[in-house]
């Protein structure tokens, strides 16, 4: 398996413009998650997904932030407008709790920075 | 509620020496541990995965760890670090199986040195 894929792997943009993250998780995993890395805050989840629907996005930090899930091979993490704070590495990871491994593979991240 | 602290933020060993990192945890069910490396520009790969079946768990690259419940500990180990170690090191927390929000230590530094 190809393990957990994520595009871009860099995204330098201009502060306003709209920002897409691409995850494509391991086939035949039902949760996925998109968490944010910086070194000020360490890793934070931003929301969950189980069987393709949004089941917590508390940690998304406020409406510029949006995230889908249109299959079970597909997310998005979408930002816009972005804004220079927006910038951090941003991972999904997916993983399989309704066969019991509840094991979170990770992506190799999307470093995005917002000038 | 469930919390992990690692207790070194970095650690610096030389080459061919042991490495030690600690991780207590708090927790009010019998948790399942896992220890996490970032190594740099890269994701989080697990390393190695504790769940009440062995106290002493073998993970990939020589690393193990040690759960023990009276300390409520989970440090990891290994005998004899290799430059390839030098990576950041993740103590984790799973919650019960009614919940999904892993809890992530604060994340250990680990320097390797010639």
């Amino acid at each position: 398996d190809a393990g957990v894929i994520q595009s871009p792997r860099h995204e330098v943009t201009e502060m306003g413009q709209e920002v897409t993250l691409r995850c494509k998780p391991i086939s035949g995993h039902n949760s996925l998650f998109w968490y944010r890395q910086t070194m000020m805050r360490g890793l934070e989840l931003l929301i969950y997904f189980n069987n393709n629907v949004p089941i917590d996005d508390s940690g998304m930090p406020e409406d510029r932030f949006s995230a889908k899930m249109p299959n079970a091979s597909f997310s998005t993490l979408k930002i816009q407008p972005s804004e220079p704070r927006d910038s951090a590495v941003y991972f999904c990871a997916s993983s399989s709790r309704s066969t019991g491994s509840d094991i979170q593979y990770f992506g190799a991240g999307t470093r995005l920075s917002v000038l | 509620a469930q919390s992990v602290t690692q207790l070194d933020s970095h650690v610096s060993v030389s080459e061919g020496t042991p490495v030690l990192l600690r991780c207590n945890y708090s927790s009010s069910y019998s948790p399942s541990l896992f220890w996490y490396v970032q190594h740099p520009n890269k994701g989080l790969q697990l390393l190695l995965k504790y769940t009440s079946a062995a106290t002493l768990v073998k993970g990939i690259n020589g690393f193990e760890a040690e759960f023990k419940k009276s300390e409520t500990s989970f440090h990891l180990t290994k005998p004899s670090a290799h430059m390839s170690d030098a990576a950041e090191y993740f103590c984790v927390v799973d919650p019960p199986s009614n919940d999904y929000k892993l809890s992530f230590g604060a994340g250990t530094t680990v320097t390797v040195r010639a």
